[in-house]
């Protein structure tokens, strides 16, 4: 089934440890996006990637890497997670010129 | 600063009725405004999006109504079913760093 598949679908993680959530998509999408989902304020763009080996900053990006070595994995890296990481995390892609964006399942990332 | 204010954050309308959620921007680059469903464990899904060239689109019991003097776009769901129990977002889009969403709209159909 076409998409984006997302893991792991949730994690506990203590502070100060290094953290990759994996996103991956065989839509062949050139964009990509990482959102963190918090109640109350709605989705936040953390990065982007409009093209195999570009990245950009989103909103919120304080924490968060990113890279795009390819067309199909957008994996997101928290180097050393705090207590406010916690949240659930979105990937999504899109293709150049259609705007409709198709998300993952998310992750749900608690950091203790 | 949030681009996209969206109100109410929550609304309960029976079963029928026509639950109306309305989202406003500032920033007249915006070419794109989507509307996403999302139910509880899932990830947002593309219900309808306009262009800010029409004034409004409808697919289904879903309709966007679109004021561009006003900066204005608003979602109408006809008919509502307590299967359309979900929450909401609007989004719009001017660049290329992608969409802003607005912060969601709690919305419950009671039976």
């Amino acid at each position: 089934i076409a998409g984006i598949t997302q893991a792991p679908t949730s994690q506990i993680l203590a502070a100060g440890r290094r953290m990759t959530l994996r996103c991956t998509q065989d839509m062949r999408h050139n964009a990509m996006y990482w959102y963190r989902q918090d109640l109350g304020l709605g989705l936040r763009l953390i990065h982007y990637s409009n093209t195999a080996g570009t990245t950009g900053k989103g909103e919120v990006p304080d924490g968060y890497s990113v890279s795009r070595a390819n067309t199909d994995d957008f994996p997101l890296t928290l180097a050393s997670a705090v207590p406010s990481q916690t949240s659930v995390y979105f990937c999504a892609s899109s293709e150049t010129g259609y705007y409709g964006y198709t998300f993952g399942s998310g992750t749900r990332l608690t950091v203790v | 600063q949030q681009q996209v204010k969206q109100s109410p954050q929550s609304l309960i309308v029976q079963k029928g009725g026509i639950p109306i959620i309305n989202c406003a921007y500032e920033n007249t680059a915006f070419d794109y405004f989507p509307w996403y469903q999302q139910f509880p464990g899932k990830g947002p899904a593309l219900l309808i999006a306009i262009r800010p060239d029409v004034s409004e689109k409808k697919e289904g019991r879903f309709t966007i109504s679109f004021n561009k003097s006003a900066k204005q776009f608003s979602l109408h769901i006809m008919d509502s079913q307590p299967g359309d129990s979900a929450t909401y977002f609007c989004a719009a889009r001017g660049g290329a760093d992608g969409l802003t969403f607005g912060k969601g709209t709690h919305l419950i159909i009671q039976p």
